[in-house]
């Protein structure tokens, strides 16, 4: 049973470019939500998106887009990126009701990203 | 205003010796917590989750934590320590109403001296 896979593990871009992550959710599970981890801190949240739609979403500006496929998987983009948006990018994936406790998320290992 | 404090960034124990990592929340409405650890270089697994029903809450690799209401406070603790609980630990506060604006503590980092 596979858990939560994303793509690619390790990414460099430059200033101003545009980056897509992707993210596999772990079978069986249709919701999945996206994390921005910098360096010694804490997961921030970036969004949700469920049944294709975003859902909710944290305070992260519009350069932050997703997308969700039918078969339940997620893409993460950023547009125009800046130096600050060197992060970990983890994405987890839950049954719907995570905010119950009976769904904790599950993460995958994460996307590293260093822009220069 | 939900949010969650973890009181220290940085704990080192001897091993075999007893692990206590704090954290306080603050939540309007009954929370759901958890503790998630992270090994370097991974994602975030699960060890623990409190959602209002015991508050003595056991979770995976002997960890287990105590929900306090009187003072706001979740904190995890081990009998002893091993030396592959070194790790970065974060409690999570997922308020009542908001399923998705899950709140992440800033993290304690879990040193063993051998």
């Amino acid at each position: 049973d596979a858990g939560v896979t994303q793509s690619p593990t390790h990414l460099i871009k430059t200033r101003g470019q545009q980056v897509t992550l992707r993210c596999s959710p772990k079978s069986g599970h249709d919701t999945v939500s996206w994390y921005q981890q910098a360096l010694g801190q804490g997961p921030q949240f970036i969004f949700q998106y469920y049944e294709e739609e975003e859902r909710q979403r944290g305070n992260f500006p519009d350069r932050f887009s997703g997308h969700q496929f039918p078969n339940y998987s997620s893409e993460l983009n950023v547009n125009a990126l800046l130096l600050g948006d060197s992060a970990l990018y983890l994405c987890a994936s839950s049954l719907p009701g995570s905010g119950t406790g009976n769904s904790p998320l599950h993460f995958g290992n994460g996307t590293r990203l260093t822009v220069t | 205003a939900q949010s969650v404090t973890q009181l220290d960034s940085h704990v080192s124990v001897s091993e075999g010796t007893p692990v206590l990592l704090r954290c306080n929340y603050s939540s309007s409405y009954s929370p759901s917590l958890f503790w998630y650890v992270q090994h370097p270089n991974k994602g975030l697994q699960l060890l623990l989750k409190y959602t209002s029903a015991a508050t003595l809450v056991k979770g995976i690799n002997g960890f287990e934590a105590e929900f306090k209401k009187s003072e706001t406070s979740f904190h995890l603790t081990k009998p002893s320590a091993h030396m592959s609980d070194a790790a970065e630990y974060f409690c999570v506060v997922i308020p009542y109403s908001s399923a998705s604006k899950i709140i992440f503590g800033s993290g304690t980092r879990l040193s063993i001296r051998p």
